[in-house]
């Protein structure tokens, strides 16, 4: 099994939609949770990072469910710039930093 | 501020050449993640290092595969022999991570696209 589990996709929405990606993982050790953007034929940035109370930044909205070992993020109103690959990321003990495989976004006009 | 600087950006190779790829952190960055992404099966972890120091080698493929950290601003990946199923992008990483500190933030290099023929 993977350290950490996210559906492919990809995921075509409309402009103006709102999508859901969701990601589980193994370590329940775990201590840090992110997601990463990556764009086609580049590197992965850092999009937000993710607090058990939940946490926003504009459209984007991440939550962590401990209990369930599960990471979601919630894209509201959709933009053609949204497209790209979300990678949900986990850090263990050590600062051990493990990516999943990305869920890819398609956001049409 | 410059970022993570890799080096070579693209290198196509024959099966059995030795292959050295080479990564540069951010300055004062004090972990250096090494990291391989194919589309079958995603970014793979390979190494990191803490204060020059490997951590967890555990995500090396076998023993083809070498890293060293000389120093605080320098690091390389090698492969040798190559072979064809190492064709991959390998991205360098670089971070200032504290205990208690959630921002975590890793800094990629633009990765070195390897070709193995």
């Amino acid at each position: 099994r993977k350290e950490v589990e996210q559906d492919p996709g990809p995921f075509n929405v409309p402009e103006g939609a709102t999508v859901a990606f969701n990601c589980t993982y193994s370590n329940s050790a775990s201590q840090s949770f992110f997601w990463y953007r990556q764009d086609c034929r580049k590197e992965p940035k850092l999009l937000m990072s993710v607090y058990s109370s939940g946490n926003e930044d504009g459209r984007f909205t991440a939550q962590l469910n401990r209990a369930s070992q599960y990471i979601s993020l919630l894209i509201r109103d959709s933009k053609l710039s949204d497209s790209a690959t979300y990678l949900c990321v986990v850090m263990a003990g050590g600062f051990k930093t493990i990516f999943g495989a990305g869920t890819r976004l398609f956001v049409k006009a | 501020d410059a970022g993570v600087i890799q080096s070579p950006r693209h290198e196509v190779t024959e099966m059995g050449q030795e292959v050295t790829l080479r990564c540069k952190p951010i300055s004062g960055h004090d972990y250096l993640f090494w990291y391989r992404q194919t589309m079958m099966r995603g970014l793979e972890l390979l190494i990191y290092f803490n204060n020059n120091v490997p951590i967890d080698d555990s995500g090396m493929p076998e023993d083809r595969f070498s890293a060293k950290m000389p120093n605080a601003s320098f690091s390389t990946l090698k492969i040798q022999p190559s072979e064809p199923r190492d064709s991959a992008v390998y991205f360098c990483a670089s971070s200032l991570l504290r205990p208690g500190q959630n921002t975590g933030e890793l800094f990629f290099g633009e990765g070195s696209r390897l070709t193995v023929l």
